[in-house]
């Protein structure tokens, strides 16, 4: 079974500075996506950046890059200039298709801070 | 375009009883999928639905059961409530399957009491 492992259940940054939230997943295939997700308080589950495993470039959104090491099954969330609306629960998160369809294996999640 | 819709946004139940929760899809989205998030843990996958059918089910008890209709919507069921079953559900809808994004309502919280 695949697991998704977030070792910092809290992090915090300053308010323009630059953040790294870590993530590590167990899997034993080859084809696969991963994905950050944010939480705020309204509890809404947001995308905010994804990553196929078949590319070996890392994937960018604005502010919000990772560092995809698909040997090390590692996935990282680097957040650039952070801002005040970033603080929120972050979950990294892993998905394979299969013919009988899908599914979502979260983290623990980070909860991230971000102080003025 | 109104994303997934939920209802209810609250619930309070007593063990023991049921309780049915709602999703609308996405407009454009034929797939359901729905999660259980206890309080300060990540989302545990329920089941998926696809054309009417559960397609695939998550390390979840009987208790738990499903149904998606022909307009798409979902719900889930909840059959002799325990207080464990206390938890934000969520619901989230992508069209088809493939490499579609999934996009996920505001959730259910249901505590039982």
């Amino acid at each position: 079974a695949q697991t998704v492992t977030q070792s910092q259940p809290e992090m915090s940054v300053q308010e323009a500075e630059t953040v790294t939230l870590s993530c590590t997943y167990d899997t034993s295939e080859s084809d696969y996506y991963l994905f950050w997700y944010k939480q705020p308080p309204s509890r809404q589950m947001i995308l905010v950046i994804r990553q196929e495993a078949y590319k070996q470039q890392n994937a960018t959104e604005n502010r919000f890059s990772v560092n995809f090491q698909k040997a090390a099954k590692s996935f990282s969330l680097k957040i650039s200039d952070s801002q005040l609306g970033d603080a929120a629960m972050y979950f990294c998160a892993y998905r394979r298709e299969e013919t009988s369809g899908s599914r979502l294996t979260f983290g623990e999640g980070t909860q991230l801070t971000v102080n003025p | 375009d109104a994303g997934v819709t939920q209802s209810p946004t609250h619930l309070i139940k007593t063990r023991g009883q049921q309780v049915t929760l709602r999703c609308s899809p996405k407009s454009g989205h034929d797939t359901v999928s729905w999660y259980q998030q206890a309080l300060g843990q990540g989302p545990q996958f329920i089941f998926q639905y696809y054309e009417e059918e559960e397609r695939q089910r998550g390390n979840f008890p009987d208790r738990f059961s499903g149904h998606q209709f022909p307009n798409y919507s979902s719900e889930l069921n909840v059959n002799a409530l325990l207080l464990g079953d206390s938890a934000l559900y969520l619901c989230a809808s992508r069209r088809g399957q493939g490499s579609a994004e999934a996009f996920f309502g505001q959730g259910t919280r249901l505590t039982v009491v």
